[in-house]
């Protein structure tokens, strides 16, 4: 049960763009389109942004989108506002006994 | 709306075993397709999954931990209960429940989490 694989770190301006990936492999991310992103802001519980790699739950802004591309999983912020600034986790179902989550990414909004 | 939320002791000494509660509401345990999964997540570290239960009663747990963990329901009460033996300070974390939404097999909704230290 490894973890996925993000980058620890990531910044855009506000009005920009940021892309954060997610690397797995064939056994999770790309064996099955069940890949979820998660927000956290400090001190608070994970919210759910994206399922199924590209579905957004009801009131999440369509500033969030995710894809998926063979092993790696992407999550994309458009329009970058100060709110956004969180940290983020992927997570891919990867078989009925192994469900990881990724490493982690800061966002921060310069 | 679907609430949980956790519940236990802040603190355990080492080799102590850990129970935590799940109290939750707006959802039935024993509807087809639902679970109740807990996840912990140590102080600036990542979220990684511990457990999870299905409607049917079938039990998943991550395989690492499976010696140590044991998660059982409680459908009358809406309760989810996770015990963890031989606590270490290692384990020290914050302990969320959360949904499991069965066709999108993700956890939706979360709790508020509880911190549990170990340490003598």
């Amino acid at each position: 049960q490894s973890a996925l694989t993000q980058p620890p770190s990531a910044s855009g301006s506000p009005g920009q763009s940021v892309t954060i990936s997610c690397t797995g492999t064939s056994s999770d991310i790309g064996g099955y389109n069940y890949v979820s992103w998660y927000q956290q802001h400090p001190g608070k519980a994970p919210k759910l942004m994206i399922y199924e790699v590209s579905k957004r739950p009801s009131g999440v802004p369509d500033r969030f989108s995710g894809s998926k591309s063979g092993n790696t999983a992407s999550l994309t912020v458009s329009g970058l506002q100060a709110e956004d600034e969180a940290d983020y986790y992927c997570y891919s179902y990867a078989g009925s006994n192994n469900l990881v989550f990724g490493g982690g990414t800061k966002l921060t909004v310069l | 709306q679907i609430t949980l939320k956790e519940s236990g002791p802040t603190l355990v000494k080492p080799t102590q075993t850990l129970t935590l509660t799940c109290t939750f509401s707006g959802f039935s345990l024993s509807t087809h397709g639902v679970g109740v999964g807990w996840i912990r997540q140590p102080p600036g570290k990542a979220l990684e999954w511990l457990a999870l239960i299905y409607w049917d009663d079938d039990k998943r747990y991550r395989t690492s931990l499976h010696t140590s963990l044991t998660i059982t329901k409680d459908t009358s009460k809406n309760q989810v209960v996770l015990t963890m033996t031989n606590m270490d300070p290692v384990d020290t974390a914050t302990y969320y429940c959360a949904h499991r939404e069965g066709a999108s097999r993700t956890f939706d909704i979360w709790g508020q989490g509880t911190m549990v230290t170990v340490s003598s």
